[in-house]
């Protein structure tokens, strides 16, 4: 898993709250990347970051906001949880280059 | 990135080479094609990559067309841990590019 960790890996939380996710890696890879997964469908970019300070959006990033302040952490928050966030989320690493991503055990998420 | 057409599902019988296309068509020069599954909602799994020539690993081999315009994850000899969703990605390695995942092949191996 290249040291990729999520926390926390289960939350329940009530609409309107807000929410932060945090992926930790301990490989120093440059790229990380933010996804959702609802069933039956596969995943879908949130955001992502190719290095400190720099992050851009993904194909589903209304509602999402993120934060990358050290090359170790990604932070996904959800300003004001909706239940259309319920969801399975995955973090992902990846090194600068023609390398693979690693991908930490994700974080199910389920707003009431 | 170049989009990639998959089937949505595949089966194989356990012990036999399982053979999953990817269709490309628009892929450009530069772009690398990778393969990884995901195994009942666990992380997806890096399998494999290759930008023209064939590659071989320890889990499979690609097989990408001297036109690059598709390709086929070749899994030698399917066990029932190979049942997952298979996911054909094309990227390139230019700085800030995302990785994208489409609909994938659902590929049940069968005893």
């Amino acid at each position: 898993d290249a040291g990729i960790t999520q926390s926390p890996r289960h939350k329940v939380t009530e609409t309107g709250t807000p929410v932060t996710l945090r992926c930790h890696q301990t490989e120093n890879h440059r790229y990380m990347y933010w996804y959702r997964q609802d069933p039956g469908h596969g995943l879908r970019l949130i955001h992502y970051s190719y290095g400190v300070k720099d992050t851009d959006k993904g194909e589903v990033s209304d509602g999402y906001s993120v934060s990358r302040s050290k090359t170790e952490d990604f932070l996904l928050t959800l300003e004001s949880a909706t239940s259309s966030q319920t969801s399975v989320y995955f973090c992902a690493a990846q090194r600068v280059g023609n390398t693979e991503a690693f991908f930490g055990q994700g974080t199910r998420l389920t707003v009431v | 990135d170049a989009k990639t057409t998959q089937p949505p599902s595949m089966d194989c019988a356990e012990g036999r080479a399982a053979n999953l296309p990817c269709n490309h068509s628009t892929i450009s020069g530069n772009e690398y094609v990778y393969w990884y599954r995901q195994i009942h909602s666990q992380g997806p799994q890096y399998i494999i990559h290759g930008l023209k020539n064939n590659e071989t690993n320890e889990m499979a081999s690609l097989i990408i067309t001297e036109d690059r315009k598709s390709s086929t994850l070749i899994l030698p000899h399917a066990t029932l841990r190979d049942t997952a969703v298979y996911y054909c990605i094309v990227r390139s390695m230019e700085y800030g590019n995302k990785l994208v995942f489409g609909a994938g092949t659902i590929l049940r191996v069968k005893s």
